[in-house]
């Protein structure tokens, strides 16, 4: 099973409201992605997990917060957006941080208001 | 330093038709190569990868990709193009150094007519 999980699907929210975003892996990868991902651009890495511990931070906003609780879960708690923040976020795995494939969720269709 | 060129952002071809995706990468190490497909609204799919090994890879859904380290490129083809095949393609590049991130073309539209 390659299948990695992200829910909601949607989310609309204003710019003073606080969500998270959940992501979820049962193939026993130890590394996990967040992306941004605009329109018609390819993905932009914001966050990487390696053995659930914050490995790469791409100079992201504080008010994008990863947390990775165990090795299956994932989450992005979002605060205080903006409405270029508007994106679509993927969530990837893979078996490890070197030269794996990565396998993508559906994503999360986020829109700030 | 990790890049890589998609040098078409539209292909356009008709259903029964061979696809030619063109990619070329740049990378001072080692590299794995993949190709990712995303239709809209949906993740990324992977559709195949190239780690060393064969230098012509098969992938899913009847494309392929053929490595040649002379010409730095990675072109995706597929015999005959499908209607289902229209979607974005995403060239990739992986280095064997430190944390290894992917490193995306800008993508390729494949359009298919009927």
């Amino acid at each position: 099973d390659t299948e990695v999980t992200q829910t909601p699907k949607h989310l609309v929210m204003g710019m003073t409201n606080k969500k998270s975003l959940k992501c979820e892996q049962h193939m026993g990868h130890r590394a996990m992605y967040w992306y941004k991902q605009k329109a018609k651009k390819p993905p932009e890495l914001m966050f990487v997990y390696s053995y659930e511990k914050l490995s790469i931070n791409e100079s992201v906003p504080s008010r994008f917060s990863p947390e990775c609780p165990n090795s299956s879960l994932l989450n992005l708690h979002l605060h205080a957006l903006q409405p270029e923040d508007s994106a679509l976020y993927l969530c990837a795995s893979s078996r490890g941080s070197g030269t794996y494939e990565q396998y993508f969720g559906p994503g999360t269709r986020l829109t700030v208001t | 330093a990790q890049s890589v060129t998609q040098l078409d952002s539209h292909v356009s071809v008709s259903e029964g038709t061979p696809v030619l995706l063109r990619c070329n990468y740049s990378s001072s190490y080692s590299p794995s190569l993949f190709w990712y497909v995303q239709h809209p609204n949906k993740g990324l799919q992977l559709l195949l990868k190239y780690t060393s090994a064969a230098t012509l890879v098969k992938g899913i859904n009847g494309f392929e990709a053929e490595f040649k380290k002379s010409e730095t490129s990675f072109h995706l083809t597929k015999p005959s193009a499908h209607m289902s095949d229209a979607a974005e393609y995403f060239c990739v590049v992986s280095e064997e150094a430190g944390y290894s991130t992917l490193t995306f073309g800008k993508g390729t539209m494949l359009l298919v007519s009927p």
